[in-house]
C-alpha cells in the first residue's frame, strides 16, 4: 500500500539552528500537507501546499518555517532558527484531493527536540 | 473555528467488548475523519464520511454522522488488545483538517 515516508524519524538541535523536515508524498498525489502536534496535544495544522503554491497556512507558520518542492518527489519543511517550543512531531500528509474523496493519509512523523 | 472534540476522553475496557467515542464539532463540513495514533506514531487514516453519508462500516469499525446535530461516533466492535491507542476525528472543510483532542482507548486483554 502506497504511504507517506518522512525522514528524519529523530532529530535533535540546538536553539537557532536551521532543521529541514524530508517527505515523500504518495505518488500521484496533488495535495501537500505539514501539521505538528507538541507532546500530549491536539494536532495541529501548519501549511496545505497545491500547484507549487502555498494554499493555506494556519498563524503557527510565521516567517521561520517555509515549504519546498524542490523536485517531483520531495516535500521540504523548513523551520530558519529553531525555538524551544519548535519541539513536536511534524507529521507530513498527502491526498489525491476530491477526485480520490479528500482522504488524507499521514506519515509517521519526525520528532523534533529542540534542545 | 471547526473542532471535532472527543468524548470520552479515556476509555478502558475488555477485550470482546465494543468501543463507542463521539465526537462533536462546530461548523458545516465536507467530510469528517477518522484516525488512530499508537503512542508516538504516525496516524493511521481508518474512515471517511461525507456530509451527504450518514453510517459507513469497515471490518469492525462502524461510523455514523448526524449533520443536524453535528457529532459522529466510532464504534469498534469486538475490541482486541491491539486496537489499544489514541482515537481522532477530523473535520474538512476545504483541505485542511482540524483534529480533536482525541479518546484514549486502551483494551485488557
Amino acid at each position: 500500500e502506497p504511504e507517506v515516508t518522512q525522514t528524519p524519524s529523530h532529530q535533535v538541535t540546538q536553539m537557532g539552528q536551521e532543521v529541514i523536515l524530508r517527505c515523500v508524498p504518495i505518488s500521484n498525489h496533488l495535495y501537500f500537507y505539514w501539521y505538528r502536534q507538541i507532546l500530549g496535544q491536539k494536532v495541529e495544522f501548519l501549511v496545505s501546499f497545491y500547484n507549487n503554491e502555498i494554499s493555506e497556512k494556519s498563524e503557527i507558520f510565521d516567517d521561520q518555517f517555509s515549504v519546498e518542492r524542490p523536485d517531483g518527489s520531495n516535500f521540504t519543511l523548513k523551520i530558519r532558527s529553531t525555538k524551544l517550543e519548535d519541539s513536536a512531531m511534524y507529521f507530513c500528509a498527502s491526498s489525491g484531493g476530491p477526485l480520490t474523496g479528500n482522504t488524507i493519509y499521514f506519515g509517521e512523523g519526525s520528532w523534533l527536540t529542540v534542545v | 473555528s471547526q473542532q471535532g472534540e472527543e468524548d470520552p476522553q479515556a476509555l478502558s475496557i475488555q477485550e470482546g467488548e465494543n468501543a463507542t467515542m463521539n465526537c462533536s464539532y462546530k461548523t458545516s463540513i465536507n467530510n469528517l475523519q477518522w484516525y488512530r495514533q499508537n503512542s508516538g506514531r504516525g496516524l493511521v487514516h481508518l474512515i471517511l464520511i461525507r456530509s451527504n453519508e450518514r453510517e459507513k462500516h469497515s471490518g469492525r469499525l462502524r461510523v455514523t454522522l448526524d449533520t443536524s446535530k453535528k457529532s459522529s461516533s466510532l464504534l469498534i466492535t469486538a475490541s482486541r488488545a491491539a486496537d489499544t491507542a489514541s482515537y481522532f476525528c477530523a473535520t474538512g472543510e476545504s483541505d485542511k483538517l482540524i483534529f480533536g483532542t482525541g479518546t484514549r482507548l486502551q483494551v485488557f486483554p
